[in-house]
Parts: C-alpha cells; sequence; structure tokens
C-alpha cells in the first residue's frame, strides 16, 4: 500500500517558470489537500478537494492551481513561480463523510525559486 | 477562528528522560492529530484523539475537552524520537481541514 506518493521530492525553479507537483493515494480517499509549510509557521492549507471534480481555495491559494479529474490524482500548478513560493509543499489525504479520521502525508516537495 | 498554539517551541533532552509537548486550541474541536516530522522528511501521524488517551508504545496522548488542551509524551526518550512534532485540530465533522500549530522542535542527546 503506497499511501500518499508526492513528487518531485525537491525542485528548483527560476522566477516566471511553471510547474506542477504531483500527488497520488491509492486508499480511495475523498480528501485531498495541499499545504506549504514555511519556517515558524504551522503547515498552511492552499487548495483543497472533497471529491473528484471540487475544489476549493484555502488560506492561501493566490498562484496556485489544482484540479482533481479522479479520486486518486490531485495535482498543484503553479503558473508563474515567484520567489515568495519558495517553500516546502505536503500534499495530504483522508476519508471524510463526518467521520474522525486519520490524515496521511506525502513525504513533501522542496521547492526553491531563484 | 481556531487557533493553535504549542508549547515549548523547542526542547532538548538526555537520552531516557520524560518529554512532554503540550498543545492548546481555542475552539471546540471534533479531533485533534499528533504528528511527526523528522529533519528532512515528511510526516507522519502519529495520534488522533477526541477524548481520553491513546497509548503506543512509549508515546502517549492526552485531551482534556473542558480545558482544550492536549498533552504528548514520550517515555523513556531516544535519539531517534528527535525530530518536530506537530499538533492540528479538525474544527467540527462538517469539515475536513484541518490547523496547525507551528511545531515543537525536540532534540535528544545521546
Amino acid at each position: 500500500n503506497a499511501g500518499v506518493t508526492q513528487t518531485p521530492k525537491f525542485q528548483v525553479l527560476k522566477t516566471g517558470q511553471s510547474m506542477t507537483l504531483q500527488c497520488a493515494q491509492d486508499m480511495n480517499h475523498e480528501y485531498m489537500s495541499w499545504y506549504r509549510q514555511d519556517p515558524g509557521m504551522g503547515l498552511r492549507l492552499i487548495h483543497y478537494s472533497v471529491g473528484a471534480g471540487i475544489t476549493d481555495q484555502g488560506e492561501v491559494p493566490n498562484g496556485y492551481n489544482v484540479s482533481r479529474s479522479t479520486t486518486e490524482d490531485f495535482p498543484l500548478r503553479l503558473l508563474s513561480a515567484a520567489p515568495s513560493q519558495t517553500s516546502v509543499y505536503f500534499c495530504a489525504s483522508s476519508y471524510t463523510n463526518y467521520r474522525n479520521t486519520e490524515a496521511f502525508f506525502g513525504q513533501g516537495t522542496r521547492l526553491t525559486v531563484v | 477562528k481556531n487557533e493553535v498554539e504549542q508549547s515549548p517551541q523547542n526542547l532538548t533532552a538526555q537520552e531516557g528522560e520524560f518529554i512532554t509537548i503540550n498543545c492548546s486550541y481555542s475552539v471546540g474541536i471534533s479531533a485533534l492529530h499528533w504528528l511527526q516530522q523528522h529533519p528532512g522528511g515528511g510526516i507522519v501521524s502519529l495520534f488522533m484523539l477526541s477524548s481520553g488517551k491513546k497509548k503506543h508504545g512509549r508515546l502517549i496522548a492526552t485531551i482534556n475537552i473542558q480545558e482544550k488542551h492536549s498533552s504528548l509524551h514520550i517515555t523513556a526518550s531516544h535519539p531517534r524520537d528527535s525530530a518536530v512534532y506537530i499538533c492540528a485540530t479538525r474544527q467540527s465533522y462538517t469539515t475536513d481541514k484541518l490547523i496547525f500549530g507551528t511545531g515543537t522542535r525536540l532534540q535528544v542527546f545521546p
């Protein structure tokens, strides 16, 4: 059981470049989310999805796009990278349906924008 | 708005010591998660609890709903316990969103 698979693990981008961070889970979880982790701050929610075809913005969505065409995949797109997007990104998934369930996280992507 | 605060921010200990990390939150919740993050690594779920106490090996997590407070205890600490421990809350059954504390960095020396 692979859990949550997140790629790449490391990435360096130049300002203005675009890229997609991949996230896949094999647990048939409805809820998937993307967070960024910055020094001295808790994880902050970028975008989330409660099921295929449904996405919504979190706390810090600007500069990021997401889509959820399948239950398994939830890619995060940076359309035009900026140095302020230098961070560690985590994808997470969990069951939903009004019950408390464990959250599963990917290994993280360390992104540097120069 | 729910705010989650952890203390201490940093903690050093000698191998074998008993360790306590605290988490306080400001509004009612449906569940609280304790997570572990090793340096350069991913995030792993340790506990999810909505009341009482849970134990897994040398780790114990407790929660006091009335006081809006949770503690994570590590008994007989070991250098491999060195990591960042993160508390996160889920506010209600109607949302899956988690609110995270800033983490407690633990270093255990031999």
